[in-house]
């Protein structure tokens, strides 16, 4: 899983599986979690949101889970394909404060 | 619509010297913010502007500064270079009155400093 500010880790899957990753967020008060996808050589691009209000939202390919309790964020990619291969990263807001995690490797086998 | 636009694409200085940094928002959109990208830090916020007012700023030395204009593009500069500036430096804009301040990045501006 992921830490804010620590080093980058990977997940390698092969094509077709499904990926799970995971986000340790750091403020209790966060209301708001995006995450973002960077693949390299590209600035960040969105691909879900949640509110503290909900536990799951569903997007196309992807679900993102909140546990507030352990303050845990996770994206569930289904069936990963080559064009999924990208850093993935959260981030948490609360107020006018956003936060940015380091970010998990994804890294898709043919 | 045209995304983010941020140029130059790459740069490279040497210690001492002073950058500026450009970005140009998606049309409409009124808020800018810049980050630092570093594979130790990952990303971190610089400042934030809404109709030309620094509306929000991150943890960063004086060194640091950023104006918008009226047009609602916005400009960073970095004086005086150290070596630990060199990053990966991105720019993202939000829709005016974005209650999710979902922010659409640049491709960024990857600055060595030598």
């Amino acid at each position: 899983g992921e830490s804010v500010g620590l080093h980058l880790p990977t997940l390698s899957v092969q094509e077709g599986d499904n990926s799970i990753i995971n986000c340790a967020y750091s403020n209790s008060a966060s209301d708001y979690f995006i995450w973002y996808k960077q693949e390299s050589g590209k600035g960040p691009q969105f691909i879900i949101d949640i509110r503290s209000n909900m536990d799951k939202r569903q997007g196309q390919r992807v679900t993102v889970l909140l546990n507030k309790t352990v303050k845990h964020l996770s994206l569930q990619i289904a069936a990963t394909q080559p064009g999924d291969s990208a850093v993935y990263f959260c981030a948490e807001k609360w107020d006018n404060d956003m936060r940015f995690g380091a970010g998990t490797r994804l890294t898709v086998k043919p | 619509k045209a995304g983010v636009t941020q140029t130059p694409r790459y740069l490279i200085k040497t210690r001492g010297q002073q950058v500026t940094l450009s970005c140009s928002p998606i049309s409409g959109h009124r808020s800018v913010s810049w980050y630092q990208q570093t594979p130790g830090q990952g990303l971190q916020f610089l400042f934030e502007y809404f109709s030309e007012t620094q509306r929000n700023k991150g943890n960063f030395p004086g060194r640091f500064s950023g104006r918008q204009f009226s047009n609602s593009r916005s400009e960073m500069n970095v004086s005086t270079l150290e070596l630990g500036d060199s990053a990966l430096y991105l720019c993202a804009s939000s829709p005016l009155g974005s209650p999710k301040n979902i922010q659409y990045f640049g491709a960024g501006t990857r600055l060595s400093v030598l």
